[in-house]
């Protein structure tokens, strides 16, 4: 099985940076989704890791450590509509490569 | 290209009922899988189906079912209907089962059981 932490809640400044920690415990490893979801919508795709490091996109970059079982997602500039829920997803080395999602984080970005 | 698509976007049910759900996946990815999603909670998986075959199932009673269709498009039914059923019902469409397949979702389902 897993088990996937991530914060409830954040707050943050609009303009600011923000940064999401997502720590995990699997049985093996193979990849870490995030994911943004704004209220009553659909989970969309943000970046995906398999390997350790920063993989950057434009305001928003993730990281991941493999031996500390441990990822952030980094949010530069924030806006607005940066306010959602970030989800957290692991998968392991089953047969399905079915992720487990977290909870989420509720980002709140205020003016 | 159009995304996942799912239908309808609301529902409203009572207790005992039955429930159908359908999905159809971006055109050319061959695997659909289905989550529940209750406020305040990230999605728990239910199904995934890869060219017509269940690759997997969650941990749900045997009241929820689903199916893979040769064009993949995927319906999720659920029967004798609880009120712990109310939920967003997400749909999610890969190209395959692979390590490296990202799944995308569709809008949902919101199941709402009187």
């Amino acid at each position: 099985g897993q088990n996937i932490d991530q914060p409830t809640e954040m707050t943050a400044t609009e303009g600011a940076i923000v940064q999401i920690n997502c720590t995990y415990q699997t049985s093996g490893f193979n990849g870490l989704f995030w994911y943004q979801q704004h209220a009553g919508e659909a989970p969309t795709f943000l970046s995906y890791n398999v390997l350790d490091g920063l993989e950057e996109k434009g305001r928003f970059s993730s990281f991941l450590s493999r031996s500390k079982g441990y990822s952030y997602l980094l949010l530069k500039e924030l806006q607005m509509k940066d306010s959602a829920s970030y989800l957290c997803a692991v998968r392991d080395q089953g047969g399905s490569y079915i992720p487990t999602f977290g909870r989420g984080t509720s980002l709140i970005v205020h003016p | 290209d159009a995304g996942v698509t799912q239908s309808p976007t609301h529902l409203i049910k009572t207790r005992g009922q039955q429930v159908t759900l359908r999905c159809s996946p971006i055109s050319g990815h061959k695997s659909v899988s289905w989550y529940q999603q209750v406020l305040g909670q990230g999605p728990q998986f239910i199904f995934q189906y890869y060219e017509k075959e269940e690759r997997g199932r969650g941990n749900f009673p045997d009241r929820f079912s689903a199916r893979q269709f040769p064009n993949y498009s995927s319906e999720l039914n659920v029967n004798a209907l609880l009120l712990g059923d109310s939920a967003l019902y997400l749909c999610a469409s890969s190209q395959g089962t692979g390590g490296a397949d990202t799944q995308y979702f569709g809008p949902g389902t919101r199941l709402t059981v009187l």
